[in-house]
């Protein structure tokens, strides 16, 4: 079974900062994908990013870029340049065969 | 293109009754995932559909079934009704089977059982 740790419930950063979250996971799993989502509070899930296990180099998307560490099963996500938009909760996720496995979140507050 | 849509969006229902939920897909989608999300357990795998069969399934009792139609829409189903099975339900379509597929969430259906 796989499971997905993140251990900041909560971050702060100000508009126009770069805010870091954290997540690690747990597989024996040789090929996987990992994927950061993005709830805000109209409960949409919105796919922020995904990395592909076997792929070496970090996957970045405008403003998000991650940070995956195979051996050590880290997998953060980088958001630079913040926005008032981009509060909401994140989501860290481990899929195998179709079945995402989801972290506890982490709820992020933009400042101006 | 149209996104995933969930019916009902909100759903009251008393302990020992039954409930249906529908999932329509993203045209031209073929796999449905659903999951439940509450405060305390978070976001947990249900099942998925893959042209009509189920092809995974995560840790619920029996009372949580589901099945796909040949226009892939799914509906999930929860049988004799608990106050714990209150949560947001969410389903999730992607072209095919497989992680490599991305999963497209719908506005989930918003459950509670008094």
């Amino acid at each position: 079974a796989q499971t997905v740790t993140q251990s900041q419930p909560e971050m702060s950063v100000q508009e126009a900062e770069t805010v870091t979250l954290s997540c690690t996971y747990d597989t024996s799993e040789s090929d996987y994908y990992l994927f950061w989502y993005k709830q805000p509070p109209s409960r949409q899930m919105i796919l922020v990013i995904r990395q592909e296990a076997y792929k070496q180099q970090n996957a970045t998307e405008n403003r998000f870029s991650v940070n995956f560490q195979k051996a050590a099963k880290s997998f953060s996500l980088k958001i630079s340049d913040s926005q008032l938009g981009d509060a909401a909760m994140y989501f860290c996720a481990f899929g195998t065969a179709s079945k995402l496995t989801f972290g506890t979140g982490t709820r992020l507050q933009v400042t101006l | 293109k149209a996104g995933v849509t969930q019916t009902p969006r909100y759903l009251i229902k008393t302990r020992g009754q039954q409930v249906t939920l529908s999932c329509s897909p993203i045209s031209g989608h073929r796999s449905v995932s659903w999951y439940q999300q509450t405060p305390g357990q978070g976001l947990q795998f249900l099942f998925e559909y893959f042209s009509e069969t189920q092809r995974n399934k995560g840790n619920f009792p029996g009372r949580f079934s589901g099945r796909q139609f040949s226009n892939s829409r799914s509906e999930m189903n929860v049988s004799t009704l608990e106050l714990g099975d209150s949560a947001l339900y969410l389903c999730a379509s992607s072209l095919a089977s497989g992680s490599s597929y991305e999963q497209y969430f719908g506005p989930g259906t918003r459950l509670t059982v008094t």
